[in-house]
């Protein structure tokens, strides 16, 4: 079956960038996205790519794909307190979204 | 409009107990979702409604029934549970069930965090 795996922590300063990052195995993904969740709340999107890019840019957000190595990346440019949550990468095929196990970002001040 | 509303935010039953959660959204969207979410886990599926169809049932429990009365409402009925499904339940709707017109963005609720004594 399809498989996201992500790193589980990350620990930045405020101010630095953060990177966060994701493979998955499934080839006939079309899209793939990254979410947010804070503490006890719903995920948010961030922002997603479609599997024929490699590289979208949304003010702060970078997202990187090597779609050959099944590897998306996160960059979060000067990252703030604020962006303390857990972070989901997501693959698509068809339908159904598949997420990753979600990696904790902490920003310290 | 650009949310969805779950109700209610928190429940405590018990193992005899009859329950509903719900879920509501004024986006027009024709696909919603269930999602269960334990604790420092991601959310994992369980029931998508296609124009007000149930498409996909990932294998639930029968002690989880879902329910889709209109295409803006979304509920999960719950009888007889398990401490085991304490957890986060998080609905979900998009536009379309596919990727075949574009990205399939999920809006979630905040979820309902239910507890099972």
């Amino acid at each position: 079956g399809e498989d996201v795996e992500q790193s589980l922590f990350l620990s930045v300063r405020e101010g630095d960038s953060s990177v966060i990052n994701c493979t998955y195995t499934d080839s006939s993904s079309t899209y793939l996205y990254w979410y947010k969740q804070e503490p006890g709340a719903g995920l948010q999107l961030l922002t997603y790519i479609f599997s024929n890019m490699d590289m979208k840019q949304d003010q702060r957000l970078t997202v990187l794909l090597n779609k050959k190595d099944k590897h998306l990346s996160l960059r979060i440019a000067d990252t703030q307190t604020g962006d303390s949550a857990i972070y989901f990468c997501a693959d698509e095929g068809y339908s159904t979204l598949t997420f990753g196990k979600g990696t904790m970002l902490l920003v310290s001040p | 409009d650009t949310e969805v509303t779950q109700t209610p935010k928190h429940l405590v039953m018990g193992m005899t107990n009859k329950k509903s959660l719900k879920c509501e959204q004024h986006m027009g969207h024709r696909a919603m979702y269930w999602y269960k979410q334990k604790a420092k886990k991601p959310p994992e599926l369980m029931f998508v409604y296609s124009y007000e169809k149930l498409s996909i049932n990932e294998s639930v429990p029968s002690r989880f029934s879902p329910e889709c009365p209109n295409s803006s409402l979304l509920n999960l009925h719950l009888h007889a549970l398990q401490p085991e499904d304490s957890a986060l339940y998080l609905c979900a709707s998009s536009q379309e069930a596919t990727t075949l017109s574009g990205a399939n963005v999920l809006t979630f609720g905040a979820g309902s965090r239910l507890t099972v004594l």
